[in-house]
This record gives C-alpha cells, structure tokens and sequence, in this order.
C-alpha cells in the first residue's frame, strides 16, 4: 500500500520570504511523485512531479521539489513567495511497479498562507 | 484543448433521490479516475477505467454507487439512492498512458439534503 504524509495542517510565510510544504511518502516499489495546488472552488491544478533523472524538479509559477530517496520526502519550495501562491497544496503519490496504473494517493493537503 | 469538462458543477438534491455526475475527458487521455473530497477522508479515488473498461472499483464505498464509460468521450458516476453523507466534490480526472499527469476537471459539488 502507498501514503502520503503531509505533517503541516497550515505554513503561513511572510511575502518574499522562502517557503517550504513538507511531504513525505511511502512506497513498496518506486515512487512517481506530484504537486497539486487547488484554490477556494476550484479543482487541482497540476505544479510539477518527479519521474526520474534529477532530484530537483522544477515545476509552474517558480515552484520547485526535491526528491530525496534515502529521506522518502519530496518537499514543496519556493524562493520568494506572493500573496497569490496562498492556496491548498497536496502532495500525491503513485506506484506503477506492479504493472498497472494506479490512481494517485493524495496527502490531506497544507494550506499554504502568505502574509502581505 | 477545453480540459476535462464535468457537469453539473453544483448539484443539491434530497436524500433519496437519484443522481447523475458527468465527465467528458480530454480528447485522446485513454485512463479516467473519479475522486472524491470531504473534509474528513481529503481525496479518495472511487474508480478508474483504462480505455473505457473499469479497472479498480475497491474504492466505491458502497453498492448505491455505480459508474460507468459507455464511450472514450464520456463518463457518468450514479448514485441511487442518495444520502446526506454522500455531500462532497466529485473530481474527475484524466491521463494519457501509464505515466503521464492526471488532469483534473472543476469537480462537482454534491449537497444532499
């Protein structure tokens, strides 16, 4: 079985401040890894994933992520934040090494707050 | 390309009563997912279909909900009956092939009374 941990229920940042979204994974094979951001009535929004290659995955909107497999994470940054990237952003994971294309199993999501 | 299209975007309804979500996916995506989202269990995958055939239902929580895909343009999420615990967004979202993103649709908010 695959999981999704997302430790923050709230990051709140001050604009042009670094922000960071935690998300750690579990996994029995190899992880493909996403970032959605979903804001007030809308559906998810895709913001970057990681496949393979290079750990630090650069995504929309100035968002990156780095891989880290010894750790299972795959944290959310972003070296300036604005006001606007105030939303709700959930990590998700899935395992194709059985064979068969999964849904995503979504982490319970961290509201991301940027203070002006 | 329009994106994942679903219908209705709002949907209030009395417990009882029968109700139909639609979804059309983006042309050429051969997987669809349907989701759903409350406060309490965040986002579950209910079911998927691989080129119009289900594949994983384990996620549909109970015989009052049935889906199905009668074509690759075209998908529907019944529930008969509906009950108040039902409310939530319904996402339906849609891949093409084993690896690429899943692209969700608006979703459709469920109230029922």
């Amino acid at each position: 079985a695959q999981s999704v941990a997302q430790p923050e229920d709230q990051v709140n940042v001050a604009e042009g401040n670094p922000l960071t979204v935690k998300c750690t994974y579990s996994v029995s094979g190899n992880p493909y890894l996403f970032w959605y951001v979903q804001y007030p009535n809308r559906g998810l929004q895709f913001l970057l994933k990681y496949i393979t290659g290079d750990n630090l995955v650069k995504g929309s909107y100035g968002f990156e992520a780095e891989f880290n497999k010894s750790q299972t994470s795959f944290h959310l940054k972003k070296p300036s934040a604005l006001v606007s990237d105030s939303a709700l952003y959930f990590c998700a994971v899935r395992d194709i090494s059985g064979g068969g294309a999964d849904g995503l199993t979504f982490g319970k999501g961290t509201h991301l707050i940027i203070q002006p | 390309d329009a994106g994942v299209i679903q219908s209705p975007r709002h949907e209030v309804t009395e417990m009882g009563q029968e109700v139909t979500l639609r979804c059309k996916p983006i042309s050429g995506h051969d997987y669809l997912f349907w989701y759903r989202q409350t406060m309490m269990r965040g986002l579950e995958l209910l079911i998927y279909f691989n080129n119009n055939v289900p594949i994983d239902d384990s996620g549909m929580p109970e015989d009052r909900f049935s889906a199905k895909m009668p074509n690759a343009s075209f998908s529907t999420l019944k529930i008969q009956p509906s009950e108040p615990r039902d409310s939530a967004v319904y996402f339906c979202a849609t891949q093409q092939g084993r690896v690429d993103t899943q692209y969700f649709g608006p979703g459709t908010r469920l109230t029922v009374l």
